[in-house]
């Protein structure tokens, strides 16, 4: 099984900052995902990670350690339409040979003015 | 554009009831998964699918069947609806391989009364 851990809710100023971390335990892994979801919408991915370093794209930077089972989501240049649910995935492998990810519970991020 | 479409956007239903959910991917992915949201606990999933006719249990398979005909479609079956059912269902879809990364459907928000 696989366990994953990210804060619940973080608050934000407009133009700041904010880094929303995830940790992990998993037997078998094999890529990290990041995913964005407003309220009442469906989740939309933002960055993958399968090796240790940061990807970067745009105001959206991820970052993984595979060692310390670590990942984080650096958001940039906040802006008010940053204010929705990031989701951490992690995938590992599944009975019968795929690769299926397991979502962390979401960590809510409020911007504000 | 990619897309992935479900039956209903909301749907009330009696407990006992059999409910059919329906979800249509136009990407010719192999993956397809089922998950239900509800808050606090994140996206759980419910079933997935790799291949036309094949299935997997996810972590909470009790109460739920899937059924997988064709490629691009994966059916969620509500055997006897109860309250505890009551949920958003998520529908996503992938490919099998690669980066894999999911797009998902808009979401079916199931009342059982």
């Amino acid at each position: 099984g696989q366990n994953i851990d990210q804060p619940t809710e973080m608050t934000a100023t407009e133009g700041a900052i904010v880094q929303i971390n995830c940790t992990y335990q998993t037997s078998g892994f094999n890529g990290l995902f990041w995913y964005q979801q407003h309220a009442g919408e469906a989740p939309t991915f933002l960055s993958y990670n399968v090796l240790d370093g940061l990807e970067e794209k745009g105001r959206f930077s991820s970052f993984l350690s595979r060692s310390k089972g670590y990942s984080y989501l650096l958001l940039k240049e906040l802006q008010m339409k940053d204010s929705a649910s990031y989701l951490c995935a992690v995938r590992d492998r599944a009975s019968g040979g795929s690769y299926i990810p397991t979502f962390g519970r979401g960590t809510s991020l409020i911007v504000h003015p | 554009d990619v897309k992935v479409t479900q039956s209903s956007r909301y749907l009330v239903k009696r407990t006992g009831e059999k409910v059919f959910l329906e979800c249509v991917q136009d990407m010719d992915h192999e993956n397809m998964f089922w998950y239900r949201q509800d808050p606090g606990l994140g996206l759980r999933l419910i079933y997935f699918s790799y291949d036309v006719k094949m299935k997997e249990k996810g972590d909470i398979p009790e109460g739920y069947s899937v059924s997988r005909e064709k490629k691009e479609r994966f059916s969620l079956i509500l055997e006897s609806a109860s309250t505890n059912q009551t949920s958003m269902y998520l529908c996503a879809s992938s490919l099998r391989q690669g980066r894999n990364e999911q797009y998902f459907g808009p979401g079916t928000r199931l009342t059982v009364t």
